[in-house]
């Protein structure tokens, strides 16, 4: 079935640091990307997105990258702040299935002032 | 900005009773979808909706669960005989996704929290 991974588990990082995250997806069809930021007892906020047919999206510090051909799609953040420690969870999303998302397990965030 | 709104925020039951969990999705959004999260584990999907019918289903969502829209703006899911392993946060998502196209970003509503005692 679909699946995604993501790495690391958690990230620690120096406030100014750079956070990278890693995915990868395994469903072909799947076309849409999003990242969500998860903060504790909250729902999932989406903080970026990326189409299958752009390879890198920015945002402020917040940018993503995607290849489609490895089947790979990346969050970095720049200037870390406090404020962006958090669990992030890539995911992946495909017109099947009436458009559901498959997430991954999530990366524990945290910046260390 | 509109926003998907569940009910109750959280849920306490006995074992092997039935709960109901509400949504009201976005008023114009067409794609109505249910997640579970187990307390720090990944969001997991468990049904799609669209046009008054299930779309796709996951392995979780077994004959205990099921979904329905009883009138234009609710979406509910039932659990039949609640299991100690059904505690979790259910998260009601939706998406606008008309005929003239759309967007794929799901708005997520708060969740409700379900323990299972």
């Amino acid at each position: 079935g679909e699946n995604v991974e993501q790495h690391p588990s958690t990230l620690s990082v120096q406030e100014g640091d750079s956070a990278v995250i890693k995915c990868t997806y395994s469903d072909s069809a799947s076309n849409y990307f999003p990242w969500y930021k998860q903060e504790l007892g909250k729902r999932p906020q989406l903080i970026i997105d990326i189409r299958s047919n752009v390879g890198e999206k920015k945002d402020q510090r917040i940018a993503v990258t995607l290849n489609k051909t490895a089947k790979h799609f990346s969050l970095h953040i720049t200037e870390t702040q406090p404020e962006d420690s958090a669990v992030y969870f890539c995911a992946a999303s495909m017109k099947t299935g009436g458009f559901k998302t498959i997430f991954g397990a999530g990366t524990r965030l945290f910046v260390k002032a | 900005e509109p926003e998907v709104t569940q009910t109750p925020s959280h849920q306490v039951t006995q074992m092997g009773q039935e709960v109901i969990l509400r949504c009201v999705p976005i008023s114009n959004h067409l794609y109505f979808y249910w997640y579970r999260q187990i307390l720090g584990q990944k969001v997991e999907f468990l049904v799609s909706f669209y046009n008054n019918e299930i779309s796709e289903k996951s392995e979780i969502f077994d004959d205990q669960f099921s979904v329905e829209r009883p009138d234009g703006s609710n979406f509910t899911l039932k659990i039949r005989s609640t299991k100690l392993e059904d505690s979790a946060m259910y998260f009601c998502a939706s998406i606008f996704r008309g005929s003239r196209g759309g967007t794929d970003t799901q708005y997520f509503g708060p969740g409700t929290r379900l323990t299972v005692l």
